[in-house]
């Protein structure tokens, strides 16, 4: 059984860009959230994905989007990137009735 | 509105036992979960509690009274890899989904 993955581990970008930031969920696992955490912080809830349809949301702006794909595979992509915006972000997945969420080790981005 | 609270840091010897406490104020609260995190990892998932009443696996223990939206984590027979963050977190029923809201962590540090 494995876990969660994700991808790249780090990534630098300028502010404007555009990065998308991919996740491959744990077998078996039909949700995936996403979380961003800063430096010293906890994370901080994105938004979730249940059969390829984002079902909640955080208090983040349009800007952050996602997709989860049909075999559960995920991304996120954030446009028009603001330096405010280097964390590492944590993607988990989970069965929706589940409690337990397996995370990934994350992508540390940093915006310059 | 959603929060968490939980001390910033905590330091023990090896071989002490300590409470980490968590008391939170939430809406649709589903349980209370304690998640650790080492510098530079992924958050693991150590412990849930829907139930008032005290959960234990193996040197961890985690408690829960929902009347007063409190917890906390206890440690036992604490060891230098027990070093780490820990962050609690709510489970939270919300349009329809489970959503996952964590504090800010305790940092713990093991002295010898």
């Amino acid at each position: 059984e494995t876990g969660v993955t994700q991808s790249p581990t780090h990534l630098i970008k300028t502010r404007g860009q555009q990065v998308t930031l991919r996740c491959s969920s744990q077998s078996g696992h039909n949700t995936v959230s996403w979380y961003q955490q800063a430096l010293g912080q906890g994370p901080q809830f994105i938004f979730q994905y249940y059969r390829e349809e984002e079902n909640g949301r955080g208090n983040f702006p349009p800007r952050f989007s996602g997709l989860q794909f049909p075999n559960y595979s995920s991304e996120l992509n954030v446009n028009a990137l603001e330096l405010d915006d280097s964390a590492l972000y944590l993607c988990a997945s989970s069965l929706r009735t589940d409690y337990g969420y397996t995370f990934g080790s994350g992508t540390r981005l940093t915006v310059v | 509105g959603q929060s968490l609270e939980q001390p910033s840091e905590v330091t023990a010897v090896e071989g002490a036992i300590v409470q980490i406490n968590c008391t939170y104020q939430t809406s649709g609260f589903y349980g209370l979960s304690w998640y650790q995190q080492h510098d530079g990892g992924a958050p693991t998932f150590l412990s849930y509690n829907a139930l008032d009443g005290l959960e234990e696996t193996g040197r961890f223990s985690s408690f829960l009274s929902r009347s007063d939206s409190y917890g906390y984590l206890l440690l036992q027979e604490l060891q230098m890899k027990d070093s780490a963050s820990y962050f609690c977190a709510v489970s939270s029923i919300s349009g329809g989904y489970n959503k996952l809201i964590f504090g800010a962590g305790t940092r713990l540090a093991v002295h010898p």
